[in-house]
């Protein structure tokens, strides 16, 4: 079975631009969390989206947003690019969302690595 | 999630047990205790999880002391590509907040 599957890998944006990344769940998995991960913070969740339904936030501002689609696939999208949003952005899905025992367990991607100019 | 306490770093030597501990002494009952590994610049990967029993995969054991204070990842054939960084994760299971909390991790160095 394919695993997550992330794209673009690789990306460069400048300052005020607005970047979106795309994540296609492993087939059977309606849930799809985000997270960001830089040197000086490390992995920090972002959101998580189950059928097509935002369920959870962390705390990022409002230009980091994100959607899921019927297919369970899901984009985020951030705007107004900024120097310190230059991270791996990874995304991870399971079957069911989290919360649901034993069915939860998140796999994750190889991530975007996007850097702000 | 309750928080845990792990030694930033370890070394191994290919093809020995590669014991990793994680001390989770807040965790409460129905907290699952979970171990995740990333090789450089890739996504984390998932290698095991348990609540209570000591568990076993095709990529490692866990083993969870009788109190839940403590747990050890052991990876029982270390090979190089077995260099990373090692997660343990001590998890809640309530609605709505549950999302994964990595802490610092182990950098674990596998020395052919």
């Amino acid at each position: 079975k394919a695993g997550v599957t992330q794209t673009p890998r690789y990306l460069i944006k400048t300052r005020g631009q607005q970047v979106t990344l795309s994540c296609s769940p492993i087939s059977g998995h309606r849930s799809v969390s985000w997270y960001q991960q830089t040197p000086g913070q490390g992995l920090q969740f972002l959101f998580e989206y189950f059928s097509e339904t935002q369920r959870n936030k962390g705390n990022f501002p409002g230009r980091f947003s994100g959607r899921q689609f019927s297919n369970s696939r899901s984009e985020m999208n951030v705007s107004t690019l900024e120097l310190g949003d230059s991270a791996l952005y990874l995304c991870a899905s399971s079957l069911e969302p989290q919360g649901a025992r034993g069915t939860d367990t998140q796999y994750f991607g190889p991530g975007t690595r996007l850097t702000v100019l | 999630d309750a928080k845990t306490t792990q030694p930033p770093s370890m070394d191994c030597a290919e093809g020995r047990a590669a014991n990793l501990p994680c001390n989770h002494s807040t965790i409460s009952g129905n907290e699952y205790v979970y171990w995740y590994r990333q090789i450089h610049s890739q996504g984390p990967q998932y290698i095991i999880h348990g609540l209570k029993n000591n568990e076993t995969n095709e990529m490692a054991s866990l083993i969870i002391t009788e109190d839940r204070k403590s747990s050890t990842l052991i990876l029982p054939h270390a090979t190089l590509r077995d260099t990373a960084v090692y997660y343990c994760i001590v998890r809640v299971y309530i609605t709505g907040a549950n999302n994964l909390f990595f802490g610092t991790g182990t950098r674990l160095t596998v020395i052919p």
